[in-house]
């Protein structure tokens, strides 16, 4: 069953601009991860974020988790055209380190 | 460091025929690896969680006689699509996770499967 939820489903921006997407999850987790991919691609692993976390950063991403809430967001900021991808998130419930994706969010990227 | 590959990129087959794809770890040992299955503009669902030297663990729904999987060595996992029907079509990714690290998985770049 899918464990995440992602909001926005799609989202269009102007380079420069930032985006933020949303992961909501139904029970409690470990840890989260983002993933982001390119169109026909793999995965490529962006930040994780433990239980006991609740933000981090990496570059011009950042990551905050709100496990009262179940939910996760990320924030790209300065936006590239680049950056246009898919971005899910992925949650270990179990701690057995086998991550439950979630629907995703769409970004693009306009230059 | 950290890379995974998928053989093959893609692959077109008649219905009924297996078709068997290959997921490596170049530069480390992979204890486990996972399989997923990935619908146009859909999410991963997780099929299978692979341990090198046993069986797989298959998740809910998953017909385990339908998609085999050998993890054979640390480094070498294969998924087998058995009886290939149109409705498996689909994009097949295959991660790793290293021996010592514990959360992160590296993906493979992919296979897409068309079955006719």
């Amino acid at each position: 069953s899918q464990q995440g939820e992602e909001d926005p489903q799609a989202l269009s921006i102007q380079e420069g601009e930032n985006a933020t997407m949303n992961c909501s999850y139904k029970t409690s987790i470990n840890n989260l991860q983002w993933y982001r991919q390119n169109s026909g691609r793999g995965l490529v692993h962006l930040i994780l974020i433990r239980s006991n976390e609740r933000e981090k950063h990496s570059g011009r991403l950042r990551v905050t988790l709100d496990t009262s809430k179940k939910s996760s967001s990320l924030l790209i900021t300065a936006s590239r055209a680049a950056d246009t991808a898919s971005y899910f998130c992925a949650t270990d419930t179990s701690g057995t380190y086998k991550y439950i994706f979630g629907t995703g969010t769409r970004l693009k990227v306009l230059a | 460091g950290a890379v995974v590959s998928q053989h093959p990129s893609w692959v077109i087959c008649k219905s009924g025929t297996s078709v068997k794809i290959e997921c490596r770890s170049l530069d480390f040992q992979a204890t486990t690896m996972f399989w997923y299955r990935q619908f146009p503009k859909q999410s991963l669902m997780l099929m299978a969680t692979s341990n090198e030297g046993s069986k797989a663990t298959y998740e809910q729904g998953v017909e385990k006689d339908k998609f085999l999987i050998n993890h054979a060595s640390l480094t070498l996992s294969t998924l087998t699509v058995t009886s290939a029907h149109p409705e498996d079509s689909s994009f097949y990714i295959c991660s790793a996770r290293r021996l010592a690290g514990k959360y992160t998985q590296y993906f493979g770049p992919g296979t897409r499967l068309t079955v006719l």
